[in-house]
């Protein structure tokens, strides 16, 4: 069964705290997205990357930054966590157009 | 830009039901459109997947139909069971600026009381 795998279900951290969410597919996807969904606001894309080391911003890049040195693996970065930063985090990855997407589990991640 | 609005935002139906919901987009240059569950705290399941080309697909219990010239596509859910409480989430995948443009509905929250 082809997967999406987030590292952590969920994590709690201090304001200032440098967080990493980790992501891989096993799907050998050319794409890959990190959004974050919130109530009455749904999902909004973050980062998204077509190709390994290559990034492109999405609708919220701020406060955010992304790292792809292999094609299977998407990594988030918070630099300094905030706790309006606090929220359900969705990693996802597609082979190009027409493919469709698959999403993994989520992170619920909570700053303090 | 894509818009995609979902209706009704909630739903609640007694077990045994058969239902439809919603999904409408504003622009008929699309690549796909995918129907999505998500369960309470969790990820998105990818339910179906039609392609531009399509008209409709099934999985089980469930079908999608697509209407690209009018913009509207719905979710046929049979027999409805108290498993099937969730939210449902539709996304048109379509050409964008750059290489991406996936936009989402705001979903509808379903209820199925057993």
């Amino acid at each position: 069964d082809v997967k999406v795998t987030q590292s952590s279900r969920y994590l709690v951290k201090r304001t200032g705290e440098k967080v990493f969410l980790e992501c891989v597919q096993d799907m050998d996807h050319e794409n890959m997205f990190w959004y974050r969904q919130d109530p009455g606001l749904g999902l909004r894309l973050i980062y998204f990357s077509y190709d390994v080391k290559m990034k492109e911003k999405g609708d919220i890049p701020e406060g955010y930054s992304v790292s792809r040195e292999k094609k299977e693996r998407f990594s988030l970065i918070l630099e300094s966590a905030s706790t309006n930063q606090t929220s359900m985090y969705l990693c996802a990855s597609s082979s190009g157009q027409g493919g469709g997407y698959t999403f993994g589990s989520g992170t619920r991640l909570t700053v303090v | 830009k894509q818009e995609v609005t979902q209706i009704p935002a909630a739903l609640s139906v007694p077990e045994g039901e058969n239902l439809v919901l919603n999904c409408s987009f504003t622009d008929s240059a699309i690549y796909n459109l995918q129907w999505f569950r998500q369960d309470p705290g969790k990820g998105l399941t990818s339910l179906l997947l039609i392609q531009s080309s399509q008209r409709e697909q099934t999985s089980g219990r469930l079908n999608a139909s697509l209407d690209k010239s009018s913009g509207r596509s719905t979710l046929y859910i049979a027999a409805s069971q108290p498993g099937d409480s969730a939210t449902y989430l539709c996304a048109v995948d379509a050409p964008g600026a750059g290489s991406y443009q996936l936009t989402f509905g705001k979903g509808t929250k379903l209820s199925v009381i057993p």
